[in-house]
């Protein structure tokens, strides 16, 4: 089974719609990320929580909440979903480990959400 | 603000050829760089990690060298084959605000034909 899971991995909506991405992982760890990506941009940090009860902004939070129900669970909503929200979704998931100097992230299958 | 660039955007080489990506970083101030790899429909997979106070590191045919007072990383893929055909990306972490925090670079889409 994976380590991090992404449900659902794709999601057609419309405009105004309220919508709920999930992520969920096995793997203990204690942080957890959501991206977007869209071509030709890389991926970019939606918001990121470091324990359960840590919730930060990431750089482009607006039009977007999350919610950590657990150390494993970490959810993406979106209020009012809109056409440019039309993108690859991420989860990921890391542990600080020595220092922060050799810690990478682990990423889920994505969810492919697309916005009429 | 830290920008990550990768050049090029896309590569097209036959089964064989020795390849080279490159990576360039604003902010010399970081704790690690990462190449990860991405497949259609799947998340991304780390490949190498080399932290702030390193050159270069290994794994089977990749090698990834870091520069941190240039701001430039090269991954260096050896003997390319059709399954190395994926989105390749490269990501710094920082310390400061910014710790635990990857900002991505816009990847180079490879592909390796036989």
């Amino acid at each position: 089974d994976a380590d991090v899971t992404q449900t659902p991995r794709n999601r057609i909506t419309k405009t105004g719609k309220r919508i709920m991405l999930e992520c969920s992982q096995t793997k203990g760890h204690d942080r957890m990320y959501w991206y977007r990506q869209d071509p030709g941009l890389g991926l970019r940090l939606i918001y990121y929580s470091f324990d359960v009860k840590d919730i930060n902004k990431g750089e482009i939070s607006d039009g977007y909440s999350v919610s950590r129900q657990a150390q494993a669970k970490f959810s993406l909503s979106l209020e009012s979903a809109i056409p440019n929200q039309t993108a690859l979704y991420f989860c990921a998931t890391s542990a600080p480990g020595q220092g922060g100097w050799k810690e990478t992230q682990y990423f889920g299958p994505g969810t492919r959400l697309l916005v009429l | 603000k830290q920008e990550v660039t990768q050049i090029p955007a896309a590569l097209s080489v036959p089964e064989g050829e020795n390849l080279v990506l490159n990576c360039s970083f604003t902010d010399s101030a970081i704790y690690n760089l990462q190449w990860f790899r991405q497949d259609p429909g799947k998340g991304l997979t780390s490949l190498l990690l080399i932290q702030s106070s390193q050159r270069e590191q290994t794994s089977g045919r990749l090698n990834a060298s870091l520069d941190k007072s240039s701001g430039r990383s090269t991954l260096y893929i050896a003997a390319s084959q059709p399954g190395d055909s994926a989105t390749y990306l490269c990501a710094v972490s920082a310390g400061g605000t910014s710790y635990g925090k990857l900002t991505f670079g816009q990847g180079t889409i490879l592909t390796v034909h036989p």
